[in-house]
């Protein structure tokens, strides 16, 4: 069946530091790929998002490319802070999943001043 | 405007308790969402509802409820929880089910169940 495989942390990096969360999918079909952030205490919130392949959505310096070839969506961020420190969830929507968000395991990311 | 709202943040009940969350969205929004999450774990969905109507129950025991009045509230009423029913309890909504839509989520309500 569809399946997405995230990278788990935790993480800890240092300000200024790149990071790079990898996310890839098994999917019968194309699905629509989201990646989604949860500062502490909070809800979610919409990262990016990509919806056909070679599509790079990006947003507050972060980027992700839909790669059909390696059915990936790895996030980046080339200089992260410390307001970054966050859980990232990538989460496909498969398109036989009846539309549906299927969230990967998250990972936490934790930057040091 | 993208805001979902929330009411209450925190909720403490006991096991024998009625109680209710709400949600709020006025983004002219027709599908909305109720999802659970366990610390350190991704959102579970709970239920999806799809123009007023419910779409998706994902075997979700009878002792939550889900209720959509109108196209902008959706509830979700609690009744004889268990303790492992602790848990953040996230809304959201978008503006249909398909396949680009993104999910607008609100900040939760904390429950805990003694």
């Amino acid at each position: 069946g569809d399946s997405v495989t995230q990278m788990e942390g935790p993480v800890t990096l240092s300000e200024e530091a790149f990071l790079t969360i990898n996310c890839t999918y098994t999917a019968t079909g194309y699905p629509s790929l989201f990646w989604y952030v949860q500062y502490p205490g909070e809800g979610l919130q919409l990262l990016l998002k990509a919806t056909k392949a070679d599509d790079k959505g990006s947003n507050k310096g972060f980027e992700a490319t839909y790669r059909k070839e390696t059915t990936s969506f790895h996030l980046e961020k080339g200089s992260v802070q410390v307001s970054d420190s966050a859980v990232y969830f990538c989460a496909p929507v498969f398109p036989l999943e009846d539309y549906k968000l299927s969230f990967g395991a998250g990972t936490t990311v934790t930057v040091r001043a | 405007d993208t805001e979902v709202t929330q009411t209450p943040k925190h909720l403490v009940m006991g096991m024998t308790n009625k109680k209710s969350l709400k949600c709020e969205q006025h983004m002219g929004h027709r599908a909305m969402y109720w999802y659970k999450q366990k610390a350190k774990k991704p959102p579970e969905l709970m239920f999806v509802y799809s123009y007023e109507k419910l779409s998706i129950n994902e075997s979700v025991p009878s002792r939550f409820s889900p209720e959509c009045p109108n196209s902008s509230l959706l509830n979700l009423h609690l009744h004889a929880l268990q303790p492992e029913d602790s848990a953040l309890y996230l809304c959201a909504s978008s503006r249909q089910r398909s396949r680009a839509e993104t999910q607008y989520f609100g900040p939760g309500t904390r429950l805990l169940v003694l």
